[in-house]
């Protein structure tokens, strides 16, 4: 089965320190996807990686994926209140499918 | 900015009983899908439907369930009868391209089968 693994589960961090949260797959990935969401709501689009060594920045966030295409990090620098909330990654495992398969999340706390 | 929208927020119904959530896509995308999440549990890919047609669907997307483009910006997801494991945030995504292409997603419909 395709199984997408995130690390670590729950994150709690100071205001204006640097985390990193990781997304590993069984598979080689086709494309990499992640997410924000606010508990009990909607998911985010944050960014899309789909070549091996890209990486995307979005203001303080940065994704990587490694050049196997099997792990995929983002990492937020200085964090602030208000990138507190659940990272979501997801994956699509072939170029023919719009489906994609979901980590378990990573619930990042930040404190003031 | 444009944005998937979903009604109701919540939906309270008794097991048995059908449902229909519905979604608003972004204008201008072709491809449609449903997602589910149990509470505490993944976000899981249910259907995806283009042109008036089912791509895609996963194992949970049983005869219980169907979906319908009913008019050219609706796109809806019912239940014919709902069990109480169907309980569970359903999120509508909309894309422009089916294949390496973002999915933007509604803020989801929150079910709870009693």
């Amino acid at each position: 089965s395709q199984e997408l693994e995130q690390s670590p589960q729950s994150l709690i961090v100071q205001e204006g320190k640097n985390l990193t949260i990781n997304c590993t797959s069984s598979k080689t990935l086709y494309g990499l996807y992640w997410y924000k969401q606010k508990y009990g709501e909607g998911l985010i689009f944050l960014m899309m990686l789909q070549k091996g060594g890209e990486e995307k920045s979005h203001e303080k966030i940065t994704a990587k994926l490694d050049e196997k295409k099997q792990q995929s990090s983002l990492h937020i620098t200085a964090s602030q209140p208000s990138h507190a909330g659940i990272y979501l990654c997801g994956a699509a495992y072939s170029g023919n499918t719009g489906k994609l398969i979901f980590g378990q999340g990573t619930t990042l706390q930040v404190k003031p | 900015e444009p944005e998937v929208t979903q009604t109701p927020s919540h939906q309270v119904t008794q097991m048995g009983q059908e449902v229909i959530l519905r979604c608003v896509p972004i204008s201008n995308h072709l491809y449609f899908y449903w997602y589910r999440q149990i509470l505490g549990q993944k976000v899981e890919f249910l259907v995806s439907f283009y042109n008036n047609e089912i791509s895609e669907k996963s194992e949970i997307f049983d005869d219980q369930f169907s979906v319908e483009r009913p008019d050219g910006s609706n796109f809806t997801l019912k239940i014919r009868s709902t069990k109480l494991e169907d309980s569970a945030m359903y999120f509508c995504a909309s894309s422009r391209e089916y294949y390496q292409e973002t999915q933007y997603f509604g803020p989801g419909t929150r079910l709870l089968v009693l």
